[in-house]
């Protein structure tokens, strides 16, 4: 049972322009929802995270927002670079960071 | 700061055979976790252990197995292998909400 759905999964963006990835959720005991980035041959390396008393997130080019009512969140990549071309996973838990639940990805590709 | 270890790397096995994997966790993280991914079901959660007791588990039968010593370091079994538990082994260590994978091993099941 798929509690944390990332329904596209591939995604192809122009460099400059923005990317925007999505991800919808089940379980409304989940309150910390983290993206991760992962490259071929290696682990998912850790993005961005936001708990549930936000709805919003912001690192540099990265931002996570949260619609806690919608069970729906996205990260928002501007302005998308070629070496952000990767799989980006949605993951969410009921409490800080353990356990996590993944999607399925999205495979990113940034084109010049 | 050394990231998170696995090994082995890769590792081919036939079905009925057993299998350990050995993660070494960041120097200082108390908390290791497991993730098995596969194209069909992505990344789904083994189990967690802290301080050396299993803390959380996931939804894998009782072939998959673990355990964590007094350093932290951390072993899976998998016993009884299915061409089906063919995957990417993800161990990753935590300190307070954020989790470091590491490569993961890759099993494949023959």
């Amino acid at each position: 049972d798929q509690q944390v759905k990332q329904n596209s999964p591939s995604l192809s963006v122009q460099e400059g322009r923005i990317s925007i990835l999505n991800c919808d959720y089940t379980n409304s005991m989940f309150d910390y929802f983290l993206w991760y980035k992962k490259y071929p041959a290696e682990g998912p390396t850790f993005l961005i995270s936001i708990s549930s008393i936000k709805d919003k997130n912001e690192d540099g080019r990265f931002t996570v927002f949260l619609n806690k009512s919608a069970k729906h969140l996205s990260l928002h990549i501007v302005p998308s670079q070629p070496g952000d071309s990767a799989v980006y996973f949605c993951a969410a838990s009921p409490n800080s960071g353990y356990a996590l639940n993944f999607g399925k990805g999205t495979s990113l590709l940034v084109t010049p | 700061k050394a990231g998170v270890t696995q090994t082995p790397r890769y590792l081919i096995k036939t079905r009925g055979q057993q299998v350990t994997l050995s993660c070494s966790p960041i120097s200082g993280h108390r908390s290791v976790s497991w993730y098995q991914q596969t194209p069909g079901q992505g990344l789904q959660f083994l189990f967690e252990y802290f301080s050396e007791t299993q803390r959380n588990k996931g939804n894998f039968p009782g072939r998959f197995s673990g355990r964590q010593f007094s350093n932290s370091r951390s072993e899976m079994n998998v016993s009884t292998l299915e061409l089906g538990d063919s995957a990417l082994y993800l161990c990753a260590s935590s300190y307070q909400d954020e989790q470091f994978f590491g490569p993961g091993t890759r099993l494949t099941v023959l």
